[in-house]
């Protein structure tokens, strides 16, 4: 049974450039939250997705994007990178439903140059 | 203010002790109530989920307290594989939000 799977592992950028992260959610999970943990803090909610749509979104700005493919896997798209967005990407799966527990994979760590 | 509060750390215990964790949230609107480990570097994992009529998970247990907003972790005979950050985590309209973790350091 396959848990949450995240590419790429690593990502070196520049400021200015544009980033696309993917997730694969565990199997028999819908739905895909996506985080931002920066060093020494607790992830941050960037937005979620069910049924192809963002159903909720965190205070992030327009340059984060994401998507949802009819096989429930996602992406994360950020544009116009900044120095500030370098962080540990986590990407979170979970059955349909408020309140259920998000299973997390091992992250995409960015580094912003 | 941060919606979700955890006593700063770290916290530096002797094998074999009892450990306890505290959490507060502002917002009584939130749903459910989680805690996460999270070791170095590595993807948090869920620990247990919380609930007011507390629960208990070996040498675990979880007491929420919905009047006074607040939730506790209690590590009874910790091992030094217990080392990790511990994440307290609130869920409100669909996103978790996180507090900012308490890191944990079991000494031999």
């Amino acid at each position: 049974d396959a848990g949450v799977t995240q590419s790429p592992t690593h990502l070196i950028k520049t400021r200015g450039q544009q980033v696309t992260l993917r997730c694969s959610p565990k199997s028999g999970h819908d739905t895909v939250s996506w985080y931002q943990q920066a060093l020494g803090q607790g992830p941050q909610f960037i937005f979620q997705y069910y049924e192809e749509e963002e159903r909720q979104r965190g205070n992030f700005p327009d340059r984060f994007s994401g998507h949802q493919f009819p096989n429930y896997s996602s992406e994360l798209n950020v544009n116009a990178l900044l120095l500030g967005d370098s962080a540990l990407y986590l990407c979170a799966s979970s059955p349909q439903g408020n309140g259920q527990p998000q299973h997390f994979g091992d992250g995409t760590r960015l580094s912003i140059l | 203010r941060k919606e979700v509060e955890q006593d700063p750390g770290p916290f530096n215990v002797p094998e074999g002790a009892t450990v306890a964790f505290n959490c507060t949230y502002s917002n009584s609107a939130s749903q459910s109530f989680f805690w996460y480990r999270q070791d170095c570097r590595k993807e948090p994992k869920l620990l247990m989920s919380v609930y007011s009529s507390g629960n208990e998970d070996g040498r675990f247990t979880a007491q929420l307290n919905r009047a006074s907003q607040y939730i506790s972790l209690l590590i009874r005979d910790s091992k030094l594989s217990d080392s990790a950050t511990y994440l307290c985590v609130v869920n409100r309209n669909y996103q978790l939000i996180w507090g900012a973790g308490t890191k944990l350091i079991i000494k031999p």
